[in-house]
């Protein structure tokens, strides 16, 4: 159980486009989904909190502007990169939480993401 | 800044060899710690959750403990397998709820 889908899980597009990447729960109800961004030999940074309804809460310096969180179900969330350069390229993930006190986060495969 | 360091950054043991990492976080305002094992082309799978000072766990040949006044985990594992190889995540959570990574231990079991 508790099984999070995240999709694309490779994409490679020219300077300038818009990316979309989608994680979904398929067995639960996710009332809280996060973005995550890693760079090479450097730990997870969240980025971002999405709660189902509402806006999606920024870390400091992640610009809201450039990654557009959409969390519109209790099991799909979006995150857009929005004209995005060679300094956006990464390895983003996703993790869904259940609500429950004490319980890990459920985390999709990760989507890389190069920009040329 | 909160900071979480683990070490070693990667390990080379020998099929059968126990092995163990720390995970050091701050003292201070501390509400769970995690563990995760992330492979290679998949996604991080939980390992444990651990609230209490003094905390063990344990699932099959891995174990963990917990000193959140002196602010370190240790992960633990007997008889290292090579299906053990993995990178091994530790995440410090406070009472924001949002979780904290360290930049993992990566373990190679040699068979």
């Amino acid at each position: 159980g508790a099984v999070v889908s995240q999709h694309p899980s490779r994409v490679i597009c020219k300077s300038g486009t818009s990316v979309k990447i989608e994680c979904r729960s398929l067995d639960f109800q996710a009332t809280t989904m996060f973005w995550y961004r890693q760079f090479p030999k450097q730990s997870l940074m969240l980025m971002a909190t999405s709660n189902e309804g509402s806006k999606a809460t920024y870390e400091q310096g992640v610009e809201k502007d450039k990654f557009l969180i959409n969390h519109a179900s209790l099991t799909l969330s979006t995150l857009t990169v929005t004209s995005a350069h060679p300094e956006d390229s990464s390895f983003y993930i996703c993790s869904a939480d259940t609500g429950t006190d004490n319980q890990p986060q459920h985390f999709g495969d990760g989507t890389r993401l190069s920009i040329l | 800044i909160l900071n979480v360091e683990q070490s070693p950054q990667s390990l080379h043991v020998q099929e059968g060899d126990s092995t163990n990492f720390t995970c050091s976080f701050p003292s201070s305002n501390f509400y769970a710690l995690h563990w995760y094992r992330w492979e290679t082309a998949k996604s991080p799978e939980a390992l444990f959750v651990m609230t209490l000072n003094g905390d063990e766990k344990k699932k099959g040949r891995i174990s963990a403990t917990l000193n959140t006044k002196e602010g370190y985990s240790y992960l633990y594992i007997k008889g290292s397998q090579p299906e053990d190889s993995a990178t091994y995540l530790c995440a410090f959570m406070d009472s924001s709820y949002k979780l904290i990574f360290g930049s993992g231990t990566r373990l190679l079991v040699r068979p």
